[in-house]
């Protein structure tokens, strides 16, 4: 089945530390990958995509992604955090063209250290 | 630009109460789409528009009904909440249906259901 992993639950970090957050997906197709952040109280903004191409895409917020097809894995980084990136995080995979088949990860929240 | 409005954002509601949550985009977006998020399972999708006079299921329809009432406005009905409901609700956008499209997210509705 189709699904899309994220199993680090609750992560801190200290302010200015490198961050890495890790989703694998299942399935043996190439997908569409996506990382969403969401900040409290808000909806979800994307923060990156790939869908081809070049394996390392940049992001907004000076976030960056890997997708490594061997290890079945997209994990987003940050060279240095700030106090403001303090949110939840999802990956997000579809394996079709329709975004209604878009499937979520359950989460990561980050928590940042002074 | 306000995006995707979403209303109310909080709601509480007793056992076999009904309510709709209502979703209004200012983009010009073809399609919409309801999400519900529970703690440790990330965004299913409920209901999606994939364009103006259109509506399919998503992954967990239960329950809910929704009606995609001009290009602007997606509304979601529970038409007898139950505790297995409570959740946080959000709707999203985006010019198309393609997956080539990014979601743009409301700031969600809380729902509880006593």
């Amino acid at each position: 089945a189709q699904s899309v992993t994220q199993p680090d639950i609750h992560i801190t970090v200290s302010e200015g530390a490198s961050l890495e957050l890790r989703c694998n997906y299942s399935y043996g197709a190439t997908p569409y990958l996506f990382w969403y952040v969401q900040s409290p109280g808000q909806g979800l903004q994307l923060l990156l995509k790939y869908f081809s191409g070049d394996t390392l895409v940049q992001g907004i917020k000076g976030f960056e992604a890997e997708f490594k097809r061997s290890q079945s894995s997209f994990n987003l980084r940050k060279p240095s955090v700030h106090w403001s990136d303090a949110a939840e995080y999802f990956c997000a995979v579809a394996w079709y063209s329709s975004a209604s088949k878009i499937i979520f990860g359950s989460g990561t929240r980050l928590s940042i250290r002074p | 630009n306000a995006g995707v409005t979403q209303t109310p954002k909080f709601q509480v509601l007793k056992t076999g109460q009904s309510m709709t949550l209502q979703c209004a985009q200012d983009m010009n977006h073809n399609s919409m789409y309801w999400y519900r998020q529970d703690p440790g399972m990330g965004l299913r999708l409920i209901y999606y528009s994939a364009s103006e006079g259109t509506t399919d299921k998503g992954e967990v329809p239960n329950g809910y009904n929704v009606s995609r009432l001009n290009k602007r406005e997606f509304s979601l009905r529970l038409e007898s909440a139950a505790p297995s409901q409570t959740s946080v609700y959000f709707c999203a956008s985006s010019e198309t249906r393609s997956t080539n499209e990014k979601l743009f997210f409301g700031s969600g509705t809380q729902l509880s259901v006593l």
